[in-house]
């Protein structure tokens, strides 16, 4: 098993460019999300997904969009970005269960600068 | 609405010592707290969760948390520190009580420890 996979690990874009960040995961979690780690500031959700063809917005998602087609891939993408989006970003998955006892499984991260 | 609170932001000790990370949380229901550890440049990696029951909670790398609903803590311990400790340790909650399991977590804004031969 592979775990939680990201790509890619380094960008650098410049303002307004576009990306879409890709995760994949091979543990077959019905649950995904999208961090971003900026210092001092923890983990922040930005959107997540509770299964195939559906998201919702997390806590900080101004400025990101995400798709969810296969249950193994969640993308997260930037249509015009700014250095505000300078972060670390994280994707996690987890297994669905009603008691919500499950820990989340994380990505090694990919590190964008946006200059 | 929830929330964890990481008081240091840096914790220092010498190896061989006893280590503590503080962590407080708020909920409105009973909570479960997790515990992450984040190597340089790595993901965050799974310690040890406390759900119900014992209020002591052991995890990987021996390290063990104590929940205390009095005081709404969780702090992670360790009896004697090792140099491969040092990292970011994150403190993380979920309120089931909240309708819809979704499984979101909420972060503490981490605490660095360092451990020093």
């Amino acid at each position: 098993n592979a775990g939680v996979t990201q790509t890619p690990k380094f960008r650098v874009l410049k303002t307004g460019q576009s990306m879409t960040l890709l995760c994949a995961q091979d543990m077959n979690h019905e649950y995904m999300y999208w961090y971003r780690q900026d210092p001092g500031m923890g983990l922040r959700l930005i959107h997540y997904s509770v299964g195939e063809g559906t998201t919702a917005k997390g806590e900080v998602p101004d400025g990101y969009n995400v798709s969810r087609l296969k249950k193994q891939n969640f993308l997260l993408g930037l249509e015009s970005a700014a250095p505000s989006q300078t972060s670390v970003y994280f994707c996690a998955s987890i297994r669905a269960g009603t008691s919500g006892t499950y820990e989340q499984y994380f990505g090694p991260g990919t590190r964008l600068t946006v200059t | 609405a929830q929330s964890v609170a990481q008081p240091e932001d840096q914790v220092n000790v010498a190896e061989g010592n006893p280590l503590t990370v503080k962590c407080t949380y708020s909920v409105s229901g009973n909570p479960y707290l997790f515990w992450y550890v984040q190597y340089p440049n790595r993901g965050l990696q799974f310690l040890l969760k406390y759900i119900t029951g014992d209020n002591l909670v052991k995890g990987s790398y021996g390290f063990e948390a104590e929940f205390n609903k009095s005081q709404t803590s969780f702090h992670l311990k360790k009896p004697s520190a090792l140099v491969s400790d040092s990292a970011l340790y994150f403190c993380a909650v979920r309120d089931p009580s909240l309708s819809g399991n979704t499984g979101k977590l909420i972060f503490g804004q981490g605490t660095t420890l360092q451990v020093k031969p």
